[in-house]
């Protein structure tokens, strides 16, 4: 079945390390996106790519990074930099949008990821 | 900037009720709404997707409406069940230097009691 892998399930950090989530996808999406979920708030965009060896940043991209070397994958590191990491990791995909036409967001199961 | 709030935060309702939940956004310029259900510790599903040109959508007890022009949408749930009880967010589309991105809301937790 078409849809969006992302591992793990959850992550722990250790002060001063670097963390990478994955996020892989089957629907031969050209965007794919990064969100942080808080409790209580709503989602926040921390990176988008609309094609590959492309992406920008979001709301909040400060303390973390990306790559898009192939189309399926849209990996996430967490750096040192990112002093409150702990939150709830939500990766999605859609067809890229053309004129007006914007096509749904698909998601993945997320990755919660927290300190020791 | 854009805003989305969504009100209530929380609402509890018994089984069988119709309801209503409320979606506002402070700039009219969108280009879709998108309404999702969540779970807890999962991801969001789509549940129904308006285009900045339509009214309404439908999916079997669900009706999303948008008024683009007030900023406002309305998901309509029918005869409410336990099954429905979740975090509904929704999510606008707007556009910025040529890309599209999503805006969310808060969501509204939603407990449906037997």
């Amino acid at each position: 079945d078409g849809g969006i892998t992302q591992s793990p399930k959850y992550l722990f950090r250790k002060e001063g390390q670097n963390v990478t989530l994955s996020c892989e996808q089957n629907l031969n999406h050209d965007a794919m996106y990064w969100y942080r979920q808080d409790p209580g708030q709503g989602l926040r965009l921390i990176y988008y790519s609309q094609i590959v060896n492309d992406f920008q940043k979001g709301d909040i991209a400060e303390g973390y990074s990306v790559s898009r070397e192939k189309k399926e994958s849209f990996p996430l590191t967490v750096t040192s930099a990112q002093k409150n990491p702990t939150a709830f990791y939500l990766c999605a995909s859609s067809i890229a949008g053309t004129g007006v036409s914007v096509q749904p967001q698909h998601f993945g199961d997320g990755t919660r990821l927290s300190i020791l | 900037k854009q805003e989305v709030t969504q009100i209530p935060a929380a609402l509890s309702v018994p089984e069988g009720e119709n309801l209503v939940l409320n979606c506002s956004f402070t700039d009219s310029a969108i280009y879709n709404l998108q309404w999702f259900r969540q779970d807890p510790g999962k991801g969001l599903t789509s549940l129904l997707l308006i285009q900045s040109s339509q009214r309404e959508q439908t999916s079997g007890r669900l009706n999303a409406s948008l008024d683009k022009a007030s900023g406002r949408s309305t998901l309509y749930i029918a005869a409410s069940q336990p099954g429905d009880s979740a975090t509904y967010l929704c999510a606008v589309s707007i556009t910025t230097s040529g890309t599209y991105k999503y805006i969310f809301g808060t969501g509204t937790r939603l407990k449906v009691l037997a």
